[in-house]
């Protein structure tokens, strides 16, 4: 069955160091999305791809990179891990722009410390 | 800019009962407005999408209404079961979505 991937589950790290956080989707879907879940906050869009080589800037793009070299990945790169970048991260993708439903992974619990 | 807004936070009802969840949006020139369910731990799986152009959308035990105008939907769930406890989370948008808070519901056996 196709699904949605992402690595590590969960991920401890110090403040300053460089994460990366691997989403893998084998829908073969255009459309990859990256979302931070806090509390309080609901889930925040961080950075989304609409195909290879395409990425645009989410509400909270701060302190976050996406590259897409392929359809099936869009790795999410914390450049300098700060306190405030502890939180859940899902990525979702989605197919056909605008009518389709996104599909959710199972997300990363990241902690910086 | 979109704002959307779940309330309550939280709802408990006893297991038979049929209840509606509410989500209010700022901005009526939505492109879909998309219901999902979240259990503890895990990710967001999606029950129903209601494009604009649709008043509502029916899935077995759920049914969800948009009603752009005054920038509300509402998802109801008909004969609950325990089952159906989780955090119901609404979102607008295309693509980019914008996310309400979540109401979490508990039904009780």
């Amino acid at each position: 069955d196709a699904e949605i991937t992402q690595s590590p589950r969960h991920k401890i790290t110090e403040t300053g160091r460089q994460v990366t956080l691997a989403c893998h989707q084998t829908w073969n879907h255009n459309n990859m999305f990256w979302y931070r879940q806090d509390l309080g906050h609901g889930l925040r869009l961080i950075h989304y791809s609409y195909g290879v080589h395409d990425t645009n800037k989410g509400e909270v793009s701060d302190g976050y990179s996406v590259s897409r070299s392929n359809t099936e990945d869009l790795p999410l790169t914390l450049e300098s891990a700060a306190s405030s970048q502890t939180s859940v991260y899902f990525c979702a993708s989605s197919d056909d722009p605008g009518r389709e439903t996104q599909y959710f992974g199972p997300g990363t619990r990241l902690l910086v410390l | 800019k979109q704002e959307v807004t779940q309330i309550p936070a939280a709802l408990s009802v006893p297991e038979g009962e049929n209840l509606v969840l509410n989500c209010s949006f700022t901005d009526s020139a939505i492109y879909n407005l998309q219901w999902f369910r979240q259990d503890p731990g895990k990710g967001l799986t999606s029950l129903l999408l209601i494009q604009s152009s649709q008043r509502e959308q029916t899935s077995g035990r759920l049914n969800a209404s948009l009603d752009k105008s005054s920038g509300r939907s509402t998802l109801y769930i008909a004969a609950s079961q325990p089952g159906d406890s989780a955090t119901y989370l609404c979102a607008a948008g295309r693509e980019k979505l914008t996310f309400g808070t979540g109401t979490r519901l508990t039904i009780i056996p």
